[in-house]
């Protein structure tokens, strides 16, 4: 079955250590993004990625950084310096050759005290 | 100003009511739009894209206006499990980025 997968669905960590959060997809999508929803809130874009080692910044990167080596692939890394770290972190990615339609992972619950 | 803004809601209907969600952007660039439904504590889901003509699936009608640059959402004969809350989402195209509403609440009641 095609989709996308993120891994772990819950993560808690100690203030001050950076984590990584997975996210691997098999659609053949050559679009990714990272989301980020506080509790009863919209998405809020962190980072995203049109193609292969090449990224750009959303509109709440501060904190957050990214890599994309591989197609199938768009790890997400929390840093220390994100100030409230603490919210379910979405991944996504779109075909934007065919249909620009998006598809969600299960999401990542973090979890920092 | 918000790139896409929606009605949060809640709304509360009773079975069986037919059940209207709109939603306006600001981008007249704006080129790809969709509804997305998302249940608690979960990933949002594909509910169904939005077509210039206007299109439907079943129970769910959605249109796009584009001189007013608004969506909208109708759901008829509303089931208990149409609860959950409704996310109108626009796509650039030019940038490929996706623009999410904040989503509007519904609660279908026994």
């Amino acid at each position: 079955d095609g989709g996308i997968t993120q891994s772990p669905k819950y993560l808690f960590r100690k203030e001050g250590q950076n984590v990584t959060l997975s996210c691997e997809q098999n659609l053949n999508h050559d679009a990714m993004y990272w989301y980020r929803q506080d509790p009863g809130q919209g998405l809020r874009l962190i980072y995203y990625s049109q193609i292969v080692n090449d990224f750009q910044k959303g509109d709440i990167a501060e904190g957050y950084s990214v890599s994309r080596e591989k197609k199938e692939s768009f790890p997400l890394t929390v840093t220390s310096a994100q100030k409230n770290p603490t919210a379910f972190y979405l991944c996504a990615s779109s075909d934007r050759d065919y249909s620009y339609e998006q598809y969600f992972g299960p999401g990542t619950r973090l979890t920092v005290t | 100003r918000k790139e896409v803004e929606q009605d949060p809601g809640p709304f509360n209907v009773p079975e069986g009511a037919t059940v209207a969600f709109n939603c306006t952007y600001s981008n007249s660039a704006s080129q790809s739009f969709f509804w997305y439904r998302q249940d608690c504590r979960k990933e949002p889901k594909l509910l169904m894209s939005v077509y210039s003509s206007g299109n439907e699936d079943g129970r769910f009608t959605a249109q796009l206006n584009r001189a007013s640059q608004y969506i909208s959402l109708l759901i008829r004969d509303s089931k208990l499990s149409d609860s959950a809350t409704y996310l109108c989402v626009v796509n650039m195209v030019i940038g490929n980025q996706f623009y999410f509403g904040t989503g509007t609440s519904l609660t279908v009641i026994p």
